[in-house]
Formats: C-alpha cells, structure tokens, sequence
C-alpha cells in the first residue's frame, strides 16, 4: 500500500503560469517532507523540504505547503520556467532511523 | 569534489549472472541506500545502511545482496540477475536516514 501518493502522473503549464504538484501521505508518523526534481539520465536533486511543525517554506521560485489535517502536501512553482520541465518526486520521512518513501513521481512540462 | 559516484553508468548482463553495481561516497555520511526507478513505481528502496556493517532491508529487496565494510562504499550485488531487475539504480547517501539524502547519477543496468 502506497504510503505517498503523487495521484498525477503529469502536468503541463506554460511559462510564467503557477505549477502546482500536489502528494497524499497516509502515515500520520510521518514529520518531514521533501521534494527532488529529477532531469532524465541524471539523479534527483533535493528542492526543498518542509517539517510538520510549519504549514510553508519557501525558496525562491519554490514553495511548498503542508496540511496535517488533510495529510496533503503541495509544491508551487512560481513563474513556471521551461528548464523546470522534469520529474518531481514527493518524499516523506517519520519513524527515526527509516529511510525516505517516495512517490511515483510527477512529469512537469512547461512550456514557452 | 566528486561527491557521490556510482560504476558502471551501464550495463547489460544476461539472466543468471552476478552483478555488482558499485558506490562510493566522498562526504563521510553515515547512511547510504539503494533505490531503483522503474515506470509507474517511482523510487524504491532496495536496501540502506546506518553506518558500516549495519544493513536493512527496505521495500523491495529480493535478489538483491548489500555489504558496507567501508563508510564509503555500498556496493550492490545482483547475485542471479533476472529480466525483471532490468531498471535505473541510485545510490544515494545522507547524515541521516529521514532527512535529505543525495543521490548518485544513477546505473542503467538491462538484463538480457
């Protein structure tokens, strides 16, 4: 059973527009969430990430969203930029000692 | 600063052989970990490990053997390789297990 949901398997923006890449977790142990961005034949990069004690964090461009209650979190990408075009992975962490869950991913193409 | 490296960046074996996919980590992180990319399942944990001589299993590690007799290796073994680990494996490594991880730029390995 899927612990982290990325329930969009893509997204299609066009530049300078909002991109907004939403994850589900069912695991309410979990209290730190990440997002890595990942260009084909290379590895994924880490973006940002967010603790459960804050509901935003933003970076540059990046914001990202948690809410508890809904067990939902979201990535805005603010303006869209055609080099954003890559997958983004949604990953969660809880328990101390275990490692990162991922999702299946998210394929983003914006557009110019 | 190389970072994290990973070798070979491809392969192709035929069913039944041994293969080791090899990592190497130049920041002193006590965790590394495997994963695999495959369509429609994202990234998997295969195996991690906590420091050297500490291993764990993680999501999917059936035909699979890790060893860590060194901080800064974590190579992976295919001990029979079949058609069905035919995928893009990452190595990643991190200072913690639930925290950002970085990842290699990954292994192709096709099993014919």
């Amino acid at each position: 059973d899927q612990q982290v949901k990325q329930n969009s398997p893509s997204l299609s923006v066009q530049e300078g527009r909002i991109s907004i890449l939403n994850c589900d977790y069912t695991n309410s142990m979990f209290d730190y969430f990440l997002w890595y961005k990942k260009y084909p034949a290379e590895g994924p990069t880490f973006l940002i990430s967010i603790s459960s004690i804050k509901d935003k964090n933003e970076d540059g461009r990046f914001t990202v969203f948690l809410n508890k209650s809904a067990k939902h979190l979201s990535l805005h990408i603010v303006p869209s930029q055609p080099g954003d075009s890559a997958v983004y992975f949604c990953a969660a962490s809880g328990q101390a000692g275990t490692a990162l869950i991922f999702g299946k991913g998210t394929t983003l193409s914006v557009s110019s | 600063d190389a970072g994290i490296t990973q070798s070979p960046r491809y392969k192709i074996t035929e069913t039944g052989r041994q293969v080791t996919l090899m990592c190497h980590q130049t920041w002193s992180h006590s965790y590394m970990f495997w994963y695999r990319q495959d369509l429609g399942h994202g990234l998997r944990l295969i195996y991690y490990s906590a420091a050297a001589d500490i291993t764990d299993k993680g999501e999917v590690p059936d035909g699979y053997v890790v060893s860590r007799s060194k901080t800064e290796n974590f190579p992976l073994t295919l001990e029979s390789a079949t058609r069905s680990q035919t995928s893009v494996y990452f190595c990643a490594s991190g200072v913690s297990s639930g925290n950002t991880i970085y990842f290699g730029e990954g292994s192709w390995l096709t099993v014919v």
